[in-house]
């Protein structure tokens, strides 16, 4: 079974500063992984995503993370926070195969201190 | 836009009833899913469909049902409903079963007074 891990229901950063959100996984398979970002009262939206190319991956607004299979680590890093920045952030898992389903981490609030 | 498209926006009804959430996929997408979001259980993936066919099913409960209809747009029923099933439903879209990025509605609110 397929899961995931966001450690902290809450990070705050200051404008300009790096912005690292941590996510773990668990799949028996190899997986395909992703990061989504919720603002207020809007649905999901893909930041990036992993399926075994690449393992640096690059995303949209300037987002990255990094795959590490020792580690079972998909982390979520953006050099320089900016104010846009806040918002709910999640990390999921799918499992490659026939089935897509996506397991979502509990989600991390991102807030940016001006 | 993500080109998902959910209605209603929010829905306000009484315990015991019934209501439907409706769904209209990306132009082009033949997999739809549906996601409860709650505040105790997070995110959960709760059915997908494929060209009219169910695929896959998750933490679905029987009062639930739903199906995906010859012009692939899809329905979530909720009956008898409680209290608890008070949450925000998402549908997603996806090009074909799987290896595919998902997109994402707006969702609809659902609350249950």
């Amino acid at each position: 079974a397929q899961s995931v891990t966001q450690l902290g229901s809450h990070v705050s950063v200051s404008e300009g500063a790096l912005v690292l959100l941590r996510c773990n996984y668990s799949s028996s398979v190899p997986p395909y992984l992703f990061w989504y970002v919720q603002y207020p009262n809007q649905g999901l939206q893909l930041l990036l995503k992993y399926t075994s190319a690449a393992t640096l991956v690059k995303g949209i607004n300037g987002f990255e993370a990094e795959f590490k299979k020792s580690e079972t680590s998909f982390h979520l890093t953006k050099p320089s926070a900016h104010m846009s920045d806040a918002a709910e952030y999640f990390c999921a898992v799918s499992e490659s195969g026939a089935n897509s389903k996506l397991t979502f981490g509990k989600g991390i609030t991102l807030s940016v201190r001006p | 836009d993500s080109g998902v498209t959910q209605t209603p926006k929010h829905l306000i009804t009484a315990t015991g009833q019934r209501v439907t959430l409706r769904c209209s996929p990306r132009s082009g997408d033949l997999s739809v899913y549906w996601y409860q979001q709650s505040l105790d259980q997070g995110l959960q993936f709760l059915i997908q469909y494929y060209n009219g066919e169910e695929r896959a099913k998750g933490n679905i409960l029987e009062r639930f049902s739903a199906q995906q209809f010859p012009d692939l747009h899809s329905e979530l029923n909720l009956s008898s409903l409680e209290l608890g099933d008070s949450a925000l439903y998402f549908c997603a879209s996806s090009v074909g079963v799987s290896k595919n990025i998902q997109y994402f509605g707006a969702g609809t609110r659902l609350s249950v007074l």
